[in-house]
């Protein structure tokens, strides 16, 4: 059974930092693994989306990498600022059904 | 662009009450699904379809039912609600097995 893990569960970085969010993954057999964004209250935005044969994939400030081998990916953020407090979720997508298995998400404070 | 669309936001229900949950999308996606978010246990898969006419099981089915008539609707039915059933419930879509997934707001419910 597919299960996914976000270390660490809280991070407080000061603005400006660059900075690394990880997502650890069980089983190896994932046809692609997203990265979303979710503010208090509010729905779940996607931001990255890699494919399983993709390495990384980029937008603007972050980007995010995937190494299937060892079941991991990481989202990098540049320069962070306090417009980047949120929860960050990865989830993993086993592909025959289309199902998300999600971790518990990261929940990062950007301080001004 | 109305993206998933959630209704309604907030809901109250007394134990062994009813009520559907709406869910509706515009980007002509095959793939739609319903997830429900605990704190500490992160998203879970309740039901979902892969078009019009199919649906199938998620992790935590029991007490929940769909259907999908349509392209763009996908509700969600609490048959007797219990309060077990308190949470907050995310509707999702992508175009294709694979793709991008796009959520909806959600729906906090109460169960009482």
């Amino acid at each position: 059974k597919q299960e996914v893990t976000q270390i660490p569960a809280a991070l407080s970085v000061p603005e400006g930092e660059n900075l690394v969010l990880n997502c650890s993954f069980t089983d190896s057999a994932i046809y692609n693994l997203q990265w979303f964004r979710q503010d208090p209250g509010k729905g779940l935005t996607s931001l990255l989306l890699i494919q399983s044969s993709q390495r990384e994939q980029t937008s603007g400030r972050l980007n995010a990498s995937l190494d299937k081998s060892s079941g991991r990916s990481t989202l990098y953020i540049a320069a962070s600022q306090p417009g980047d407090s949120a929860t960050y979720l990865c989830a993993v997508n086993g592909g025959a059904t289309n199902k998300l298995i999600f971790g518990t998400g990261t929940l990062l404070a950007v301080q001004p | 662009n109305a993206g998933v669309t959630q209704t309604p936001k907030f809901q109250v229900l007394k134990t062994g009450q009813s009520m559907t949950l709406q869910c509706a999308q515009d980007m002509n996606h095959e793939y739609m699904s319903w997830y429900r978010q605990d704190p500490g246990m992160g998203l879970r898969l309740i039901h979902y379809s892969v078009g019009a006419g199919i649906t199938d099981q998620g992790e935590v089915p029991n007490g929940y039912n769909v259907s999908r008539s349509t392209t763009e609707d996908f509700p969600l039915r609490l048959l007797s609600a219990a309060p077990s059933q308190t949470s907050v419930y995310f509707c999702a879509s992508s175009y294709l097995r694979g793709a991008e997934a796009f959520f909806g707001q959600g729906t906090r419910l109460t169960v009482v």
